[in-house]
């Protein structure tokens, strides 16, 4: 089955910089990749998503680049800021109800 | 405002018993999950329901039941078979379980062995 590797586990970056998370799937199959956020005492949320037919998603401070051959996919959060502070999950989707998730990224903004 | 709730927050479970935690969502969807989450790992999913009366065992069931008599509810049972249940446990909805759906997640409950 799918197996969902995600790196660093912690990072800690400045106010201002930018922060960079990555993750490798196995299954070349997979073409639904999502990440969630995920805060103190609370359920994640999906925070940007992005389709094997795509290469590169941004939302504001937030853009997702997915490597298909490569089988590896990122999140970059520009001018980070400390409510970016959180858990933040990657995961990889093949078919209904299978949804893969990653060990999950600490990412600590010091003021 | 719409959403999923889950209770209690906490709970405590005794050797030997088994323990319920609730689920309700007011979204309208069709698609019901329950994931683990252990300290240092991604969720695993327990277990799914896209419609009502019905469901599928995911990953890591054993030791768990559910059901799915209201498409509101999918309430989850640790039974005394599960012999490590202390972990965080997370229900998420989805509009019908389609591959590529937003999943909305409730706040959890922690769960922990006396």
């Amino acid at each position: 089955g799918e197996n969902v590797e995600q790196h660093p586990s912690t990072l800690s970056v400045q106010e201002g910089d930018s922060a960079v998370i990555k993750c490798t799937y196995s299954d070349s199959a997979s073409n639904y990749f999502p990440w969630y956020k995920q805060e103190l005492g609370k359920g994640p949320q999906l925070i940007i998503d992005i389709r094997s037919n795509v290469g590169e998603k941004k939302d504001q401070r937030i853009a997702v680049t997915l490597n298909k051959t490569a089988k590896h996919f990122s999140l970059h959060i520009t001018e980070t800021q400390p409510e970016d502070s959180a858990v933040y999950f990657c995961a990889a989707s093949i078919r209904n109800n299978d949804m893969r998730f990653g060990a999950g990224t600490r990412l600590t903004v010091k003021p | 405002d719409g959403g999923i709730t889950q209770s209690p927050k906490y709970l405590f479970r005794k050797e030997g018993q088994n323990v319920t935690l609730s689920c309700e969502q007011n979204l309208n969807h069709d698609a019901m999950y329950w994931y683990r989450q252990d300290p240092g790992q991604g969720l695993r999913l327990i277990y799914y329901s896209q419609i009502v009366n019905d469901f599928q065992k995911g990953d890591i069931a054993e030791g768990y039941s559910v059901s799915r008599e209201k498409k509101e509810s999918f309430p989850l049972t640790v039974t005394s078979a599960q012999k490590n249940p202390t972990a965080f446990y997370l229900c998420a909805s989805s509009i019908m379980g389609g591959v590529d759906e937003k999943l909305f997640f409730g706040s959890g409950t922690q769960l922990s062995v006396l």
